[in-house]
């Protein structure tokens, strides 16, 4: 079985600075990995996903991604943020069955909250 | 495009009494369809998924049922609520085939408040 962990459950920072949100995973097989974004009392949003080629993987709002297969990480960055990208996020993961599919079930992480102070 | 709905968006229920929750996706054909709860700090927890109608794999032990009488509709039920079923219920859909890295697209979400 596959497991998420993401390892701040919260961040604060200032507006139009850098930020890193981690997340590690763990997993026997192949994954693909995911991050969304939720608003307050909202569904959640998909940011960027990895699935194959390029370990930087770039996706909406100024975010990106890398994909570490050695150290099983997956950890999003923005060089500069917005108060508007005060939100939690969650890592997720999927597996790769051998001789079957998954049926798109995904494994989150616990999430992380990010606080933008102005 | 594809859009999903869900009703109602809140909810206050007393212990003891029956739940019903529905979900519908409009724009495709065939689609997986999930159900997940988001208790305070517990983050995302699969509830159940199904990969057509009537087909219902139930994640965890608990005291809720789902059922998908239609192709696009899936409906989480309960037929006495706990306290413990309090929280933020999110339906989700991904493509025909449902491979492993298909996108899950998640609906705008049901705040269940049990008292």
């Amino acid at each position: 079985a596959q497991s998420v962990t993401q390892l701040d459950s919260q961040v604060p920072v200032f507006e139009e600075a850098p930020v890193e949100l981690r997340c590690n995973y763990s997993s026997s097989v192949s994954v693909y990995l995911f991050w969304y974004v939720q608003y307050p009392n909202q569904g959640l949003q998909l940011l960027l996903k990895y699935l194959s080629g390029s370990t930087l993987v770039k996706g909406i709002n100024g975010f990106e991604a890398e994909f570490n297969k050695s150290q099983t990480s997956f950890h999003l960055r923005k060089p500069s943020v917005h108060i508007s990208d005060t939100a939690e996020y969650f890592c997720a993961v999927s597996t790769v069955k051998v001789g079957g599919t998954s049926y798109g079930k995904l494994t989150f992480g616990q999430g992380t909250i990010l606080t933008v102070h102005p | 495009s594809q859009t999903i709905h869900q009703w109602p968006a809140t909810l206050v229920q007393p212990v003891g009494s029956p739940l019903s929750l529905e979900c519908t996706v409009e724009g495709t054909s065939n689609p997986n369809l999930y159900w997940y709860r988001q208790a305070a700090g517990r983050g995302l927890q699969l509830l159940f998924y199904s990969v057509g109608i009537g087909q219902i794999s139930s994640e965890v032990p608990q005291n809720l049922s789902a059922s998908r009488p239609q192709d696009r509709q899936f409906i989480l039920s309960s037929k006495k609520l706990l306290l413990s079923d309090s929280g933020f219920y999110l339906c989700a859909w991904s493509g025909l085939a449902g491979g492993p890295y298909n996108e899950q697209f998640f609906g705008p979400g049901t705040r269940l408040t049990v008292l």
